[in-house]
């Protein structure tokens, strides 16, 4: 299957900082991505899809001041956590949806997920 | 809205076993279905997709059925390991296009397998 990095898989931060994860399709163009966010023992819970080009849309709940996301081309999106505090603590998971060459299935993949932990 | 529930929650199997997993669906109308598994502290692993004219997809020890018009779909491990332990998760695509496309979650199976 197709693979999704996202980078880094682990970070530490001081409340009040800001904190900027990527997310890569690595051999596939990812004509639109996904950004959830995972608590522990729970399913993840999207928070925005994106298009490459063109603004997020944001889930309701979701404050788009303080989660900035980024398309800037077919094989790369960010998220940046602005101003974190601890109840921004969690699982940070992207996920990217394009054609496969010779598939075509719109299939979606997941990154190994970013591990947001706000002192 | 869809909503889309698993069953059982948790399952524990000794090893060798056969087991179903179920996922149903509220609403028909969708495009395709992924099948997932998630380790702990792992992103999810792309399993199966069933477009939605499919009945069934097959990788390896794992097939996957779907009945649209019943709402479901079931997930068979053959000849379980203790490798296969982990949360499945199986999703749904509604029909539509863009960014209104977003996939619905069931609730999950975690699985067990046992020497």
């Amino acid at each position: 299957g197709a693979v999704v990095s996202q980078h880094p898989s682990r970070v530490i931060c001081k409340s009040g900082t800001s904190v900027k994860i990527e997310c890569r399709s690595l051999d596939f163009q990812a004509t639109t991505m996904f950004w959830y966010r995972q608590f522990p023992k729970q399913s993840l819970m999207l928070m925005a899809t994106s298009n490459e080009g063109s603004k997020a849309t944001y889930e309701q709940g979701v404050e788009k001041d303080k989660f900035l996301i980024n398309h800037a081309s077919l094989t790369l999106s960010t998220l940046t956590v602005t101003s974190a505090h601890p109840e921004d603590s969690s699982f940070y998971i992207c996920s990217a949806r394009g054609d496969l060459a010779g598939g075509g299935r719109n299939e979606q993949f997941f990154g190994p997920g970013t591990r947001l932990t706000v002192l | 809205k869809q909503e889309v529930t698993q069953i059982p929650a948790a399952l524990s199997v000794p090893e060798g076993e056969n087991l179903v997993l179920n996922c149903s669906f509220t609403d028909s109308a969708i495009y395709n279905l992924q099948w997932f598994r998630q380790d702990p502290g792992k992103g999810l692993t792309s399993l199966l997709l069933i477009q939605s004219s499919q009945r069934e997809q097959t990788s390896g020890r794992l097939n996957a059925s779907l009945d649209k018009s019943s709402g479901r779909s079931t997930l068979y491990i053959a000849a379980s390991q203790p490798g296969d332990s982990a949360t499945y998760l199986c999703a749904v695509r509604p029909v539509g296009t863009g960014t209104a496309s977003k996939l619905t979650f069931g609730t999950g199976t975690r699985l067990q397998v046992t020497l």
